[in-house]
């Protein structure tokens, strides 16, 4: 059964880093092919894809956020991170983790994760 | 960036009815188009992949056609459970971008 959580801080100030984890279950980002994504959604709004990352390390960021995001993972763990710098009220949304099988876009998501940015 | 036009971006259906959600992307995405459902407060679920190919699980009255720009989805007997906001997805060329939804209510 393939399971992902995203976890972050739920609120943070203009210009700080925004830091999110996805700790996945039932599939193995050391496997071929696998990779793991992130999108983030605003309330009420359409869905962003954010950035992915594949077994093999291999990266690909959302150019219009221009060099803030950093994607990472931890294969032993079963986890996933994103890093958003310097943050403000755009930043704001639900941010979900989502499993990309080779050859396939995302098929399994979180459930997501609210993140506020507010002074 | 690849630009996805979804139509319509409201859609109200009886019970049974068939209803078809299109989308156009601005450049040849060779089927590499997928179909969300999201639920109020909900996480999206993939419902068609690859254009035509329905994700385990999926009702069959959900299906996919299209190819090049030009791509849609079509449920076959509106349910009440249908009710929900609903995406495409290129994943042809990075970055993937996605549609601007369509909301489905049941009339």
């Amino acid at each position: 059964q393939v399971t992902l959580k995203e976890s972050g801080p739920g609120i943070l100030q203009p210009s700080q880093t925004l830091s999110l984890t996805c700790t996945f279950s039932g599939f193995s980002l050391s496997t071929y092919g696998m990779g793991v994504g992130w999108i983030r959604q605003p309330s009420g709004k359409g869905l962003e894809w954010l950035a992915n990352i594949w077994w093999d390390d291999d990266k690909y960021y959302n150019p219009s956020l221009k060099n803030r995001l950093t994607i990472s993972k931890d294969t032993s763990n079963n986890q996933a991170f994103l890093k958003i710098t310097n943050v403000d009220t755009a930043d704001t949304a639900t941010y979900y983790c989502a499993r990309i099988p080779m050859g396939i876009t995302p098929d399994y998501w979180g459930q997501g994760v609210m993140v506020t940015v507010s002074s | 960036d690849i630009q996805m036009t979804q139509s319509p971006a409201s859609l109200s259906a009886s019970l049974g009815e068939t209803i078809s959600i299109e989308c156009r992307a601005s450049e040849d995405i060779y089927s590499n188009l997928a179909w969300y459902q999201q639920k109020s407060g909900k996480s999206p679920q993939l419902l068609i992949y690859a254009a035509n190919r329905l994700q385990d699980g999926v009702p069959s009255r959900f299906s996919g056609s299209g190819s090049g720009t030009q791509y849609s989805l079509k449920i076959s007997g509106m349910q009440p459970e249908d009710e929900g906001d609903y995406f495409c997805l290129q994943g042809s060329k990075f970055p993937w971008t996605f549609g601007g939804g369509t909301k489905l209510e049941l009339k």
